[in-house]
């Protein structure tokens, strides 16, 4: 099973302020089969992040992700306050698929 | 526009089974994983396992003994089955489209489509 770090566990941030989550996985993620999720509270995880850098339908372009092997970054170049949430990684590509604890991005 | 809509008892005793269901409208059921997360309260997320639409599944290895994921094709849906529920399977339960392979992007997708997540209590 791939064990997924997230750090840091809550990053506090204010709007316009550019934000930097960490993802380091315990073993290779196969061919960059690394995922970035969205969730806020009260709803469904949203999918940003597909393939390590491919941006889903209708993610921002201020939403990018970056990395191979066993480690990943996703970055949030202009914080809106929309994107106050909680962000997990995902490898989808061994089972069992595994989520990283997320990381709180909060408003300082 | 495809949509996941998931049901099934949301308070359990302990012992008892859950079982949810996952109707997937809107689009093909054919070529995709179908799988199943949850969610204990104030907590991460957490895989259960999958579906396809052949009936191969995958599970996490601490479930395995307890869960039963199965597909009806003819009518788009799958559903879960946990045995021997206790407190700590409280969670919100959701079902979701993935992992597969998009043709249009000719990459391997993560979980695209989610339902709205169903919170289930085990109380007794």
């Amino acid at each position: 099973e791939i064990v997924l770090t997230q750090s840091p566990g809550t990053l506090s941030l204010s709007p316009g302020e550019r934000a930097t989550l960490s993802c380091r996985a315990s073993q290779s993620v196969s061919s960059s089969y690394l995922a970035w999720y969205q969730q806020k509270p009260g709803q469904a995880p949203r999918l940003l992040i597909y393939g390590a850098s491919g941006r889903a339908t209708g993610i921002p372009d201020r939403f990018s992700g970056s990395g191979s092997g066993t480690d990943f970054t996703l970055t949030i170049t202009r914080l809106e306050p929309e994107d106050f949430a909680v962000y997990y990684c995902q490898q989808y590509g061994s089972s069992p698929r595994t989520f990283g604890q997320g990381t709180k991005v909060e408003i300082k | 526009q495809v949509q996941l809509q998931q049901w099934g008892a949301g308070l359990l005793k302990p012992s008892e089974t859950l079982s949810l269901t996952c109707a997937v409208n809107g689009g093909s059921f054919s070529g995709y994983f179908w799988s199943w997360i949850r969610q204990p309260p104030g907590k991460g997320l957490e895989w259960i396992g999958e579906t396809n639409q052949s009936g191969s599944t995958n599970y996490i290895p601490s479930l395995k003994s307890r869960v039963t994921i199965s597909v009806d094709t003819s009518k788009n849906q799958f559903s879960l089955k946990l045995t021997s529920m206790t407190a700590a399977d409280t969670a919100v339960y959701y079902c979701a489209r993935g992992p597969f392979y998009d043709i249009l992007t000719g990459s391997y997708m993560g979980f695209d489509y989610w339902a709205q997540g169903t919170l289930v209590s085990v109380s007794s």
